[in-house]
């Protein structure tokens, strides 16, 4: 089983629609959680971090969920240039950080 | 401010043949990470350096090498070189302990 889970889609949704991308991760130990964006063939870029309170960054709201391990991504009023690969990531803070990506969930916002 | 930059951008190499790619991290950053990426698949952590020294380590063979100077440069080299390590490397930098990582624009690798 992998140390991050993602659904790769792709989620081809249309302009103006909420979308919502979920993770899971299977090592208890990690302590932080990220959402990055990749464009294609483009390095990955932070896109925002996740906490257990739940964060929102304008469209873009973001929650963990320790209990039951896993991180979504909430997407709302969907831009064309939303579209890109969504990256979960699972940091290890022991000393030094270890850091998992998952897999990628591929969002095409369609006109 | 040029961020994290890599070099070169692309680079064909051999079955066999070895390959050093290099790194250099974003101003005031002294934490440096390598990353493979094949495509259709997420990045797979290689292994991390700080003070010169590797602090962690993912699952890569010991073909898989690195350094980092006391400019906290680095470079990342891979020996006798397999089809399957076709792929695009990214290096991404951060200060220690800080969690916020910024990634360069990577190098793809092409052994043919």
């Amino acid at each position: 089983r992998k140390e991050v889970e993602q659904d790769p889609g792709p989620f081809n949704v249309p302009e103006g629609a909420t979308v919502a991308f979920n993770c899971t991760y299977s090592n208890s130990a990690s302590q932080s959680f990220f959402w990055y964006r990749q464009d294609c063939r483009k390095e990955p870029k932070l896109l925002m971090s996740v906490y257990s309170s739940g964060n929102e960054d304008g469209r873009f709201t973001a929650q963990l969920n320790r209990a039951s391990q896993y991180i979504s991504l909430l997407i709302r009023d969907s831009k064309l240039s939303d579209s890109a690969t969504y990256l979960c990531v699972a940091l290890n803070s022991g000393g030094y950080q270890k850091v998992t990506f998952g897999t990628g969930t591929k969002l095409q916002v369609i006109p | 401010d040029a961020g994290v930059t890599q070099s070169p951008t692309h680079l064909i190499k051999t079955r066999g043949q070895q390959v050093t790619l290099r790194c250099s991290p974003k101003s005031g950053h002294d934490t440096v990470s390598w990353y493979q990426q094949a495509l259709g698949q997420g990045p797979q952590f290689i292994f991390q350096y700080y003070e010169e020294e590797e602090r962690q380590r993912g699952n890569f063979p010991d073909r898989f090498s690195g350094h980092q100077f006391p400019n906290y440069s680095s470079e990342l080299n891979v020996n006798a070189l397999l089809l399957g390590d076709s792929a695009l490397y990214l290096c991404a930098s951060n200060r220690v302990m800080n969690t916020e990582a910024f990634f360069g624009q990577g190098t793809r690798l092409t052994v043919v």
